[in-house]
Formats: structure tokens, C-alpha cells, sequence
């Protein structure tokens, strides 16, 4: 099963309009971190946001917020008044514990991505 | 200023050969990554060190080596065993494995090709 499901594989947006990217996630560990990631064409993963799985508010950077819904496993990104400079790849990621080599590190999972362009 | 260096941006290989990608940082940071990325995919971990002289395989390390003797410094090797050793490599950190937020900080990445 996949451990983080981006369904969206393109998203268009007008330029000052929001934007929401989906994220659904499965895990049985009761304490996880979920990120979101843009990856400009230059190819360089840029951190946006952190929501973790004890926090009781949704996180918010900015334009960027995390719209966190445990019952559900969703932290979909929200995105306010798109700008151009937007148009990227987006990524969610999910970090569980897990053990190796006798110590156990928080392990990150990234899903496939949505491609978003922003038009004027 | 603060970051996370990756060199050289462009490598081409040849088939059978071993190249070294470079990741250096100077955030401070104890933990470090290497991940892989092809067209169109999400990233997969290959290497993670929490500290000095330490690293473990992640889910791909077959066909790629590591060393991390110092605590800037995180080289990737890939040798001639990796199959398919065209794709995108992105170098992370972060201050420690697991604790608080524990966010990735990446590099700019490395584009290999095998020619």
C-alpha cells in the first residue's frame, strides 16, 4: 500500500487565486511528521511546511497552509493568492520512526508529486 | 551564508565506471541523506548517517557507497554494481534523526547520466 498518495498529478491555477493540493497518508505509528516540499525546474526541494501528528492546530507559513484532517489521514497544502513564481512541483512527505541497525531514525516517504502551474 | 553545497551539478559516466558526488554542509547539522530521484517520481532514500563515522542503508543503497568522516561532509559513490545510475541525487540534512520537527534541508542536486 502506499504510504503517501498525491492524486493530483497537474494542477492549474489563475495567478491571485487559491490553490489546494491533495494528501492522503497511511501509517499505524501514532507519532509522525508530515512536509511539504516545492521543487522548482531548478530541481532543488524546497521546504514549505510541517504539520505534526500531535499538533491540534493546522500549521500556516505564509501563503502556505496545512489543512490537517487526522480522522481522515489528509494534510492537503493550501496555497493562497498564486503567484506566478509558484508553478512547481509539490511533494508530501511523511516521516515514521523506524528501526535499523539497532538505533531507530525518523524515516521520510515522499509521494509522487502534483505539478502545478500558475497562469496569469 | 548557510547550506548545503552538491558538486559537480552535471556528471556523465560511463558504463563500469565509479564517480563520487559531493554534499558538504556547514548548517551544523548531525544527520545527513542521500536520495535518488527519477523523472516523474518522489524521492527514495539510498544512505543515512546520524553522526560521525556511522551511516545505514536505506530502501536502494544496493550499487552505492558512503563515507562520513567528517561531520561537513557526506560523499556519495556509485559504482559500477548500480544498473541504472541515471537519475537526479539530492543530498540533505538535518540537526538530528527523528527528534522535534526534524525537517530535511536539501542541496541543489547532482544530475548523473551513464553514457
Amino acid at each position: 500500500a502506499q504510504k503517501i498518495t498525491q492524486t493530483q498529478p497537474g494542477m492549474f491555477v489563475q495567478e491571485k487565486e487559491a490553490v489546494t493540493l491533495d494528501c492522503t497518508y497511511d501509517t499505524s505509528d501514532p507519532s509522525y511528521g508530515l512536509f511539504w516540499y516545492k521543487q522548482p525546474s531548478s530541481g532543488e526541494m524546497i521546504f514549505l511546511i510541517y504539520q505534526g501528528s500531535y499538533d491540534q492546530q493546522n500549521a500556516t507559513e505564509g501563503r502556505y497552509s496545512l489543512n490537517f484532517q487526522k480522522a481522515r489521514k489528509s494534510a492537503n497544502l493550501v496555497i493562497s493568492a498564486s503567484q506566478l513564481g509558484d508553478s512547481a512541483m509539490y511533494f508530501c512527505a511523511m516521516r515514521e520512526w523506524t528501526a535499523a541497525g539497532g538505533t531507530s531514525y525518523g524515516k521520510l516517504t515522499f509521494g509522487q508529486g502534483t505539478i502545478l502551474t500558475v497562469h496569469p | 551564508d548557510g547550506g548545503i553545497t552538491q558538486s559537480p551539478k552535471y556528471l556523465f559516466r560511463k558504463e563500469g565506471q565509479n564517480v563520487t558526488l559531493s554534499c558538504e554542509q556547514n548548517l551544523n547539522h548531525d544527520a545527513m541523506y542521500w536520495y535518488r530521484q527519477d523523472p516523474g517520481q518522489g524521492l527514495r532514500l539510498i544512505y543515512y548517517s546520524q553522526i560521525v563515522n556511522d551511516f545505514q542503508k536505506g530502501d536502494i543503497a544496493e550499487g552505492y557507497s558512503v563515507s562520513r568522516e567528517k561531520k561537513e561532509s557526506f560523499p556519495l559513490t556509485v559504482t559500477s554494481a548500480q544498473k541504472n545510475p541515471t537519475a537526479f541525487y539530492l543530498c540533505a540534512s538535518s540537526i538530528s534523526i527523528g527528534e522535534g520537527t526534524d525537517t530535511q534541508y536539501f542541496g541543489p542536486g547532482t544530475r548523473l547520466t551513464v553514457l
